[in-house]
């Protein structure tokens, strides 16, 4: 199985830059994921890593050091639909994501 | 295109009734998944099927059951309700090619409550 830690809350302000950090244990790892989820609404696809090292997309960009099980998600000139909360998913080999128990992160002007 | 459609969006139910909660994708996707997510303790999986004719069991299968007569439909069933199972529900459907990112995709969720 995986255990997936992340840190429940965070605040920043507008236009600052917030790393949200995902530590994981794993038994089979085959990829990290991150999700945006807004309140109410489905969890949307951010960004995947399965190599070392950092993906950038936008504003947004991802880490992963799979030596360490640690992966982060930086989010850059925050902007208030930023505000949400950020989920980290480890996938296995049998391809089955295990989520981590979410982020909320609060963007404030 | 319509991605994933769940239905219904919202439902309240008596503890002891039976309810079938539905999932269709039109993405032509070989795999599915039924998540719960509670306050604080994130998404879980409770069955999956990784092609149409089989299905498996995830994190928190009890109480739950599933079919997967075809590739689009993947209904979740709640026997016999109880509070306990209050919670969204949320479909996810993926390729699993093996060969780019297989990402699951999310539909808008059903928000289910047992009393």
């Amino acid at each position: 199985g995986q255990n997936i830690d992340q840190p429940t809350e965070m605040t920043a302000t507008e236009g600052a830059i917030v790393q949200i950090n995902c530590t994981y244990q794993t038994s089979g790892f085959n990829g990290l994921f991150w999700y945006q989820q807004h309140a109410g609404e489905a969890p949307t696809f951010l960004s995947y890593n399965v190599l070392d090292g950092l993906e950038e997309k936008g504003r947004f960009s991802s880490f992963l050091s799979r030596s360490k099980g640690y992966s982060y998600l930086l989010l850059k000139e925050l902007q208030m639909k930023d505000s949400a909360s950020y989920l980290c998913a480890v996938r296995d080999s049998d391809y089955k994501l295990s989520f981590g128990a979410g982020t909320t992160v609060t963007v404030r002007a | 295109i319509a991605g994933i459609t769940q239905a219904p969006t919202s439902q309240i139910l008596a503890a002891g009734r039976r309810m079938t909660l539905r999932c269709t994708q039109d993405m032509r996707h070989n795999a599915m998944y039924w998540y719960r997510q509670d306050l604080g303790l994130g998404l879980r999986l409770i069955h999956y099927s990784n092609t149409a004719g089989t299905t498996g069991k995830g994190e928190v299968p009890d109480g739950y059951s599933v079919s997967r007569a075809n590739t689009d439909d993947f209904p979740l069933t709640l026997a016999s309700a109880v509070p306990s199972q209050t919670s969204v529900y949320f479909c996810a459907s993926s390729v699993t090619s093996g060969r780019g990112t297989d990402t699951q995709y999310f539909g808008p969720g059903t928000r289910l409550t047992v009393l």
